[in-house]
């Protein structure tokens, strides 16, 4: 069965410096792979996914992830970070379904909390 | 271009009671996933429609039904609710890869 572990409840940053979020996933065959991002009583916004190609993604806000088979990871990074990010960040494997159907697992979620 | 919207944006209903939920796709969008967000989790797979069809179910009891209209947006109907009931319940659809989320629906059930 697929699955994703968030090892981390939370992670702490200052302001401007680089942060990262963990993920590793299990899955049966290739992985689609996902982050997602939820602020306070709202719903989750899609930063970037992992479907083929490139293994560093590029997505929104300055975030990337950097995806790496061997030790079946995506974590999340961003350069330099905002006191804006602090969020609930969440990663997601895709399990089953053709490009537009299948379902998402998420993991349990990992606060940021960005302190000035 | 709307995003996914959906109503209420909260609810309070008591054990036992059936309640609605509704969703509207992003435009363009064929396929919507619901999931259920206890707190302090991560979102759980609830069900897929497309094409008018659930194509996959998570591990929901059938107290949990759903719907998908022609015009791509959906419902998810709740039975008999209990108090484990109670949760944000997110609507996310897809055309691609990707799934798009709503802002939830927030379920209290007292």
């Amino acid at each position: 069965a697929q699955s994703v572990a968030q090892p981390e409840d939370q992670v702490n940053v200052a302001e401007g410096n680089p942060l990262t979020v963990k993920c590793t996933y299990s899955v049966s065959g290739n992985p689609y792979l996902f982050w997602y991002v939820q602020y306070p009583n709202r719903g989750l916004q899609f930063l970037l996914k992992y479907i083929t190609g490139d293994n560093l993604v590029k997505g929104s806000y300055g975030f990337e992830a950097e995806f790496n088979k061997s030790q079946t990871s995506f974590h999340l990074k961003k350069p330099s970070a905002l006191v804006s990010d602090s969020a609930l960040y969440f990663c997601a494997v895709r399990d089953g379904g053709s490009s537009n159907t299948g379902k998402l697992i998420f993991g349990q979620g990992t606060t940021l909390q960005v302190k000035p | 271009d709307a995003g996914v919207t959906q109503s209420p944006t909260h609810l309070i209903k008591t054990r036992g009671q059936q309640v609605t939920l509704r969703c509207s796709p992003k435009s363009g969008h064929d396929t919507v996933s619901w999931y259920q967000q206890a707190l302090g989790q991560g979102p759980q797979f609830i069900f897929q429609y497309y094409e008018e069809e659930e194509r996959q179910r998570g591990n929901f009891p059938d107290r949990f039904s759903g719907h998908q209209f022609p015009n791509y947006s959906s419902e998810l109907n709740v039975n008999a609710l209990l108090l484990g009931d109670s949760a944000l319940y997110l609507c996310a659809s897809s055309l691609d890869y990707e799934q798009y989320f709503g802002p939830g629906t927030r379920l209290t059930v007292t």
